[in-house]
């Protein structure tokens, strides 16, 4: 089936420093997705990206759909203590068919 | 808006017994519906997806199962639990034929 292959799997950083993550596929998605997840609750959505090439902000994320079709990133920029959790990208093909989801990048912010 | 709530929000069984885990989403018609199960620490596992009452897809062979008895209702159950059946349930929801899903609180299941 197919694969999404995300990395850094896990980052320490500085509080102020900007981050950096991404996802890889083998195969082509028609939809990127974003999301976080915070101890004990569930994923929440943070970007949805529809279209190859779109760039869109949320705040201080920002998000990438690859050219290819088959990437997307993920950027944070200026951290603070509660971007802290983890990270998942997730591709979709089609409307009907199930959402592929990365493994997940556990960010930790140090003060 | 549309809501999703699932619960127990922490369950605690032995091994052996059943399990029912129950979902529902508000202010929404015919969602697709998805159970996910997350080890700890790990990532997202598809366990079985519903896109209409009756309809039941498995994404992984276990001796779990899933039962969607009305449009918005989704149940996830087990005869007999396993010890490798603990883990962080979450349902979750799309729009039919849409592009993003949320998700609910989330559920956790230990099995001593």
């Amino acid at each position: 089936g197919q694969q999404l292959n995300q990395s850094p799997q896990s980052m320490f950083i500085q509080e102020g420093e900007d981050v950096s993550m991404n996802c890889t596929s083998s195969s082509i998605f028609n939809t990127w997705l974003w999301y976080k997840q915070d101890p004990g609750e569930g994923p929440v959505l943070l970007i949805a990206l529809y279209k190859a090439g779109e760039l869109t902000s949320n705040g201080r994320l920002t998000a990438q759909f690859g050219i290819t079709r088959k990437d997307s990133f993920l950027n944070i920029s200026a951290s603070i203590p509660s971007d802290v959790g983890i990270y998942f990208c997730a591709g979709l093909l089609s409307g009907n068919t199930p959402l592929v989801f990365g493994k997940g990048t556990r960010l930790s912010v140090i003060a | 808006s549309q809501t999703i709530h699932q619960w127990p929000a922490t369950l605690v069984q032995p091994v052996g017994s059943p399990l029912s885990l129950e979902c529902t989403v508000e202010g929404t018609s015919n969602p697709n519906l998805y159970w996910y199960r997350q080890a700890a620490g790990r990532g997202l596992q598809l366990l079985f997806y519903s896109v209409g009452i009756g309809q039941i897809s498995s994404e992984v062979p276990q001796n779990l199962s899933a039962s969607r008895p009305q449009d918005r209702q989704f149940i996830l159950s087990s005869k007999k639990l396993l010890l490798s059946d603990s883990g962080f349930y979450l349902c979750a929801w799309s729009v039919t034929g849409g592009n993003t899903i949320y998700f609910g609180e989330g559920s956790w299941l230990t099995v001593v």
